[in-house]
């Protein structure tokens, strides 16, 4: 069954605290992203990864830091300099076409809700 | 900065009706993609319209664009309970063919009453 997981579901963050976000993809994607989602707003871009060892920084990196090690994973720790960090936290991956000026559909996780104890 | 914009922000039909909503966009794009998400859940893919395409159906959904006003409208027909949920327009981030970001709007938030 191919998808994106996201765990944990529901995470708290004590102040002073980092936290790490889980996101695995079984879709032989190349392309990850991190979008945060603030209630009743739209998504923004955290961090993307084209290919594995290489990411680049979205509209709002800072305060968060990932890695790129394996295909498959795409791990966000949100550091104890982002300050407002309660959101929903959404992975997605996509097909990465290198010879054309299209963006391919995004395939999403079903979210972490991160909150601040 | 923003995108897409959608409108209305909200929007409560009885089921059966059609609902309408619209996005607006900035600057140029290369396509544009009309996502769902159901309350506390990811999104959905749900339709991907080119810029060189004016319409686009996809069972119950009908996707227009018009690049000269900057715009696209999704239709749903004879809606139904379960289509209730937040529906986001999606286009490509200025300078970014071919990196995958994509720029969301703030979505319209659509109940279907039984």
């Amino acid at each position: 069954d191919g998808g994106i997981t996201q765990s944990p579901k529901y995470l708290f963050r004590k102040e002073g605290q980092n936290v790490t976000l889980s996101c695995e993809q079984n879709l032989n994607h190349d392309a990850m992203y991190w979008y945060r989602q603030d209630p009743g707003q739209g998504l923004r871009l955290i961090y993307y990864s084209q290919i594995v060892n290489d990411f680049q920084k979205g509209d709002i990196a800072e305060g968060y830091s990932v890695s790129r090690e394996k295909k498959e994973s795409f791990p966000l720790t949100v550091t104890s300099a982002q300050k407002n960090p309660t959101a929903f936290y959404l992975c997605a991956s996509s097909i990465r076409r290198r010879y054309t000026a299209t963006n391919e559909k995004l395939f999403f996780g079903s979210g972490t809700q991160l909150s601040v104890l | 900065s923003q995108q897409g914009e959608e409108d209305p922000q909200a929007l409560s039909i009885q089921e059966g009706e059609n609902a309408t909503m619209n996005c607006s966009y900035k600057t140029s794009i290369n396509n544009l993609q009309w996502y769902r998400q159901n309350s506390g859940r990811g999104l959905v893919h749900l339709i991907l319209i080119r810029s060189n395409e004016r319409e686009k159906h996809s069972g119950r959904l009908r996707v227009t664009l018009d690049t000269s006003k900057k715009s696209s409208s999704l239709l749903i027909t004879a809606s139904r309970a379960a289509d209730t949920a937040s529906y986001f327009c999606a286009t490509d981030a200025p300078g970014s063919s071919n990196t995958g970001k994509l720029i969301f709007g703030q979505g319209t938030t659509l109940q279907v009453k039984p």
